[in-house]
């Protein structure tokens, strides 16, 4: 079956401190794709990422990068030298080649960076 | 390019009221999805669209729901009779292609069943 765990509901850290949300995933599918999202108060998700399962290249992406190991089944986020504003929960998903490509979410991170 | 919209933001209404939802995709983005988002979980698949085609509804889209996306634009969400438990935010995303795409999320419709 598909599942995603973020087992960390709510991280805090003081500004500029360099913060790992975690994401597990589980799937029987050797072909994949996953995803890490940002939900800011506002409420509307925004894209970050996506990787699928035959790249397992690290991504860096300004203050943010991604760490993809496919022998852990984990695809982990790291931002370095955090800023208020990136504040939010951010949500890993998964979505397997065939049918719909629906996302299977995990339950998502809570940030808060403190001024 | 305007990104997806949805319509309301806010719906608070009784228990036992029928309630719509509107989305707008981006564009030409052939496949749209429907999710449910209840506090502090990640959202949940409710139903996919490719066009004006029904292709997949969730185990949680019941009897009382129903979706259409009429001439393969935008999209409706219908919950009859509604219940306490309908309680949530209600996401549609669009995307286009044959391969896998990031989703483009509108800001969702907030329901509130009294």
């Amino acid at each position: 079956a598909q599942k995603v765990t973020q087992a960390q509901t709510e991280i805090s850290v003081v500004e500029k401190e360099d913060v790992t949300l975690d994401c597990v995933y589980e799937t029987r599918d050797t072909t994949y794709y996953l995803f890490w999202y940002k939900q800011p108060p506002s409420g509307e998700l925004v894209f970050l990422i996506r990787r699928n399962s035959f790249d397992e290249q690290n991504e860096i992406s300004g203050r943010y990068s991604w760490n993809f190991q496919k022998s852990t089944s984990s695809f982990n986020f790291t931002i370095t030298a955090s800023q208020v504003v990136d504040s939010a929960v951010y949500f890993c998903a998964l979505s397997e080649l065939g049918g719909t490509y629906k996302y299977i979410f995990g339950t998502g991170t809570r940030l808060k960076v403190l001024a | 390019d305007t990104g997806v919209s949805q319509n309301p933001r806010h719906k608070i209404t009784k228990r036992g009221q029928n309630v719509t939802f509107r989305c707008d995709p981006i564009s030409e983005h052939n496949r749209l999805y429907w999710y449910r988002q209840t506090l502090g979980q990640g959202p949940e698949f409710l139903t996919y669209f490719q066009n004006e085609a029904q292709l997949e509804k969730s185990r949680l889209l019941s009897d009382r729901f129903s979706a259409e996306r009429p001439k393969g634009s935008f999209s409706t969400l219908e919950i009859q009779r509604t219940e306490q438990g309908d309680s949530a935010m209600y996401l549609c995303a669009s995307t286009s292609g044959t391969v896998i795409n990031e989703q483009y999320f509108g800001p969702g419709t907030r329901l509130t069943v009294t």
